[in-house]
């Protein structure tokens, strides 16, 4: 069971340019989320997805879309990167949204922006 | 939405047991109280979670007081490889899609 995987594991991009960030459960979780961490900082919720085909923002969105075509995979996309987004992206997946299941989170995604 | 505080950082002995406190004053009666330990260069792991009564499983304890202000998560002994950051976090069942809302937890040095 490979829980959730989360590729690249590490990325450099030069500012401006764009990348999607991939994730794939393989739990038939409904909901799944990205956050972003900063050094030293927790997670922030960047965008989630109830299920397939919905998605909305969290609480730092801008400069990512998501979609949500298949119920497995949940792709996060850098439109143009900036230094600002140099972070470690974390994926997550949950059999419902809400505080009554686990989380269960990929290894992330560390991303360097120059 | 309810917050929760935890110390910074918390240091214990290996193979002797560790009670990682959290205050949530401000609870709801709604509120489920999970803990997840993020190891190095990892991602966040689930560790427990509670809603009114002591909760048990395999990697730890939680200890919650009866007025839910606050809970203590219990290594019974701990190891190196506990160390971690520790996040107490409140989350609502049903709704609250907004996802786990992380502090900066407590973080747990183990001396060999």
């Amino acid at each position: 069971n490979a829980g959730v995987t989360q590729t690249p594991k590490f990325q450099v991009l030069k500012t401006g340019q764009s990348m999607t960030l991939q994730c794939a459960q393989d739990m038939n979780h409904e909901y799944m989320s990205w956050y972003r961490q900063d050094p030293g900082m927790g997670l922030r919720l960047i965008h989630y997805s109830v299920g397939a085909g919905i998605t909305d923002q969290g609480e730092v969105p801008n400069g990512y879309n998501v979609s949500r075509s298949t119920t497995e995979d949940f792709p996060l996309r850098l439109l143009s990167a900036a230094p600002s987004q140099t972070s470690v992206y974390f994926c997550a997946s949950s059999y419902s949204a809400g505080g009554i299941t686990e989380a269960f989170f990929g290894q992330g995604t560390r991303l360097t922006v120059v | 939405d309810a917050k929760t505080t935890q110390p910074n950082s918390m240091e214990s002995n290996e193979e002797e047991p560790v009670h990682l406190p959290c205050n949530h004053s401000t609870i709801s009666g709604t509120d489920y109280i999970h803990w997840y330990r993020q190891l190095p260069s990892q991602g966040p792991e689930y560790v427990i979670h509670g809603l009114t009564s002591n909760v048990n499983n395999r990697m730890a304890s939680l200890a919650i007081a009866e007025d839910r202000k606050s809970s203590t998560l219990i290594l019974h002994r701990a190891t190196l490889r506990d160390a971690a950051v520790y996040y107490c976090i409140l989350s609502k069942p049903g709704g609250g899609a907004d996802g786990l809302t992380f502090g900066k937890g407590t973080h747990l040095i183990i001396q060999p």
